[in-house]
């Protein structure tokens, strides 16, 4: 059974980069578009963005100028760089998997992120 | 983006009876060529993860339980819990997967026990 978890930093200060890493365990990391979606604390789901195994890419048309993904096949890690952030980026931050329509069917449990100072 | 929007934002439903939750997307989410709605429905318990419960507007997961019913198609969707049980307490999500520019999730609906 293909499992997620999510690493990185809990905290980032205003205006620095997020970084974060999902690494694969269980299965092939060739088999699932992955992806990265987020929800501050009390709110609702948003979509960050995927990536596939190739190195092929889609994120967010809102997010798309601070966002980038990518994909170590050897390690079995994808992971987030989320650039110039501020408070409205505190979120928990989850790692999914899903086919190629959309479908997120493995989570990882998610990991909190704070933007401060 | 296609906007989704559920309704009601929260509803209480006694144990045994039925709890229904209402999602609208702004644009149709039909492919037509094929009749596939690209629409899924997630749970989230609380400290949880969301939990993928029906994708294709109507095809339940493997191991979901059959009280929870997806139906629907083009803009307005349904999710019925034909018999609420304590263990669905949970938040709600409807989702589409139409657009290849951006998925986009509704606001989620709570459901809590009367």
């Amino acid at each position: 059974q293909v499992q997620l978890q999510e690493s990185g930093p809990g905290l980032v200060k205003p205006s620095e980069t997020l970084s974060l890493t999902c690494t694969v365990s269980g299965g092939p990391i060739d088999s699932f578009y992955w992806n990265l979606i987020r929800q501050p604390p009390g709110r609702g789901l948003e979509w960050i963005g995927y990536i596939y195994h190739s190195g092929a890419s889609n994120y967010n048309p809102s997010l798309k100028s601070r966002v980038t993904m990518s994909v170590e096949r050897s390690s079995k890690q994808f992971s987030l760089k989320l650039t110039s952030v501020t408070a409205a980026d505190t979120a928990v931050y989850y790692c999914a998997g899903g086919g190629r329509y959309g479908i997120f069917d493995i989570w990882g449990h998610g990991t909190l992120v704070i933007v401060s100072s | 983006d296609i906007v989704m929007t559920q309704s009601p934002d929260s509803v209480a439903v006694s144990l045994g009876e039925r709890a229904t939750i209402k999602c609208r997307s702004s644009q149709s989410v039909l492919r037509t060529s094929d009749n596939n709605n690209f629409l899924a429905w997630y749970q989230q318990k609380p400290g949880q993860p969301p939990k993928l419960l029906i994708s294709w507007a109507s095809t339940r997961e493997s191991g979901v339980p059959d009280r929870f019913i997806g139906s629907g198609s083009g803009t307005d969707f349904t999710l019925t819990i034909s018999s609420l049980q304590a263990e669905d307490v949970a938040l709600y999500y409807c989702q589409q997967y139409f657009s290849s520019l951006s998925w986009t999730f509704g606001q989620g609906t709570k459901v809590e026990i009367k």
